[in-house]
């Protein structure tokens, strides 16, 4: 049961490189989100979906692109990297129903240069 | 808006000491909430979780009572050791729409023999 998984693990771009980060789910789960782990901040949410084909924003979209294609597969873009997106980047995944828990893949650290 | 205000870290103790983290937090509605815990280099894992008011999460030793007329939601476990060493994320989750989660800014706990 592999959960949540994300690819790559890390990642080192120049400025203005772009890259998508990679996020999987074998749980069939609904939702799906892309969350940024910087340092006394917390985790903030970048984009999320709740279900295939219907994305929005979270509170901290600028920079990001994302799509959902299929139950599984929600990829994250960076379009054109700056340094202030060096951070610590999670996707998670839950059911849609009430009170359910959600699911975090290991993280990809983003080091941008 | 809604937000969640743990205590700052790092929280420094020996083994077998007792453990208390501080969460509050500021809601429209009835959230779930949750604390979560961060292994160094590894994501997030939900720990206990609380759905409704009195509810009381507990795992691992660990337990939090969800307190609506405080609205708080304090960690704590009688006896913590040296594998409890750890970031720990109260988080609450908001149960219309999306059902985002928003989280505590993490407090690390550090154990030491």
């Amino acid at each position: 049961n592999a959960g949540v998984t994300q690819t790559p693990k890390f990642q080192v771009l120049k400025t203005g490189q772009s890259m998508t980060l990679q996020c999987a789910q074998d749980m069939n789960h609904e939702y799906m989100s892309w969350y940024r782990q910087d340092p006394g901040m917390g985790l903030r949410l970048i984009h999320y979906s709740v279900g295939a084909g219907i994305t929005d924003q979270g509170e901290v979209p600028n920079g990001y692109n994302v799509s959902r294609s299929t139950t599984e597969d929600f990829p994250l873009r960076l379009l054109s990297a700056a340094p202030s997106q060096t951070s610590v980047y999670f996707c998670a995944s839950s059911y849609k129903e009430l009170n359910t828990e959600a699911f975090f893949g290991q993280g990809t650290r983003l080091t941008v240069v | 808006g809604d937000s969640v205000t743990q205590m700052e870290g790092p929280v420094t103790l020996s083994e077998e000491a007792f453990l208390t983290i501080n969460c509050t937090y500021t809601a429209t509605g009835y959230p779930s909430l949750f604390w979560y815990v961060q292994y160094p280099g590894e994501g997030l894992q939900l720990l206990l979780k609380a759905t409704k008011a009195d509810d009381k999460g507990s795992n691992k030793g660990f337990e939090a009572t969800y307190r609506k007329e405080t609205t708080s939601f304090h960690l704590e476990k009688g006896s913590v050791q040296v594998s409890d060493s750890a970031v720990y994320f109260c988080a609450l989750r908001v149960n219309t729409g999306f059902q985002k989660l928003v989280f505590g800014t993490g407090t690390r706990l550090l154990v030491s023999p």
